[in-house]
């Protein structure tokens, strides 16, 4: 059975730091695109980034572009979202989803992590 | 205008058929295929729909999802009130390499 599990969502002040953890398991790690989907408090989903199965490469939207990172230890079957100069417009759930490529569709998502900027 | 739109509400009764539609209006991802997602209240979202017509295994064929130019659309028949919850389309655009979400459809069932 396919388990993500986020962690490390915390209250942080604006202009911030911090990093998420995903950790997955019940499939083969790194032959999958891994995904971070955030929801602003009753919003819609929006699309942060997403990371190739082997790390080689990441892709992210224009408002996090520059502030934050993704990473993965396929060792470790763990995926990592570096957060940094948090605003308010950054208060969200962050959700990991996992996708066959980068356009095949987010299979598999976490229950999320709450992270408030305040 | 966003690049993917969908109606904000839409309802229907036990046992109705519900269409919810996604427009598409960026040339990137008009040739792509549409995704569709099921969020539950105050649970994480599953993905519904994917490659615009296909359902991935334990979603119910009650949901069925087609795509026709730059609309696409998702339906639901035999409405159940478990099906209350809001969906999203979304699509891959290939040119700027980013996910596009609309903004969602909350679906109330009478």
């Amino acid at each position: 059975e396919v388990q993500l599990l986020e962690s490390g969502g915390d209250l942080v002040q604006p202009g911030g730091s911090l990093r998420l953890s995903c950790a997955a398991s019940g499939f083969r790690f790194d032959n999958y695109a891994m995904v971070w989907v955030r929801q602003a408090p009753g919003k819609g989903l929006e699309w942060v980034g997403t990371i190739i199965g082997s790390g080689a490469a990441a892709y992210y939207a224009g408002s996090v572009k520059g502030r934050f990172g993704i990473s993965r230890d396929n060792s470790k079957s763990t995926m990592y979202l570096q957060l940094s100069d948090l605003s308010a417009e950054d208060t969200a759930v962050y959700y990991c989803a996992m996708s066959p490529t980068l356009f095949a569709g987010l299979f598999h998502w976490g229950q999320g992590t709450l992270v408030a900027v305040s | 205008q966003s690049a993917l739109t969908q109606p904000p509400s839409a309802s229907g009764t036990p046992g109705q058929r519900v269409t919810i539609s996604c427009s598409v209006s960026s040339s990137n991802i008009g040739n792509n295929p549409v995704f569709w997602y099921q969020q539950l209240p105050g649970a994480a979202p599953r993905l519904l729909i994917y490659n615009s017509i296909e359902r991935p295994s334990g979603v119910p064929d009650r949901f069925s999802g087609s795509k026709s130019g730059t609309s696409a659309s998702l339906a639901i028949s035999g409405l159940q009130s478990e099906d209350e919850a809001d969906y999203y389309c979304a699509a891959w655009d290939d040119t700027l390499y980013t996910w596009l979400f609309a903004g969602g459809t909350k679906l109330t069932v009478l």
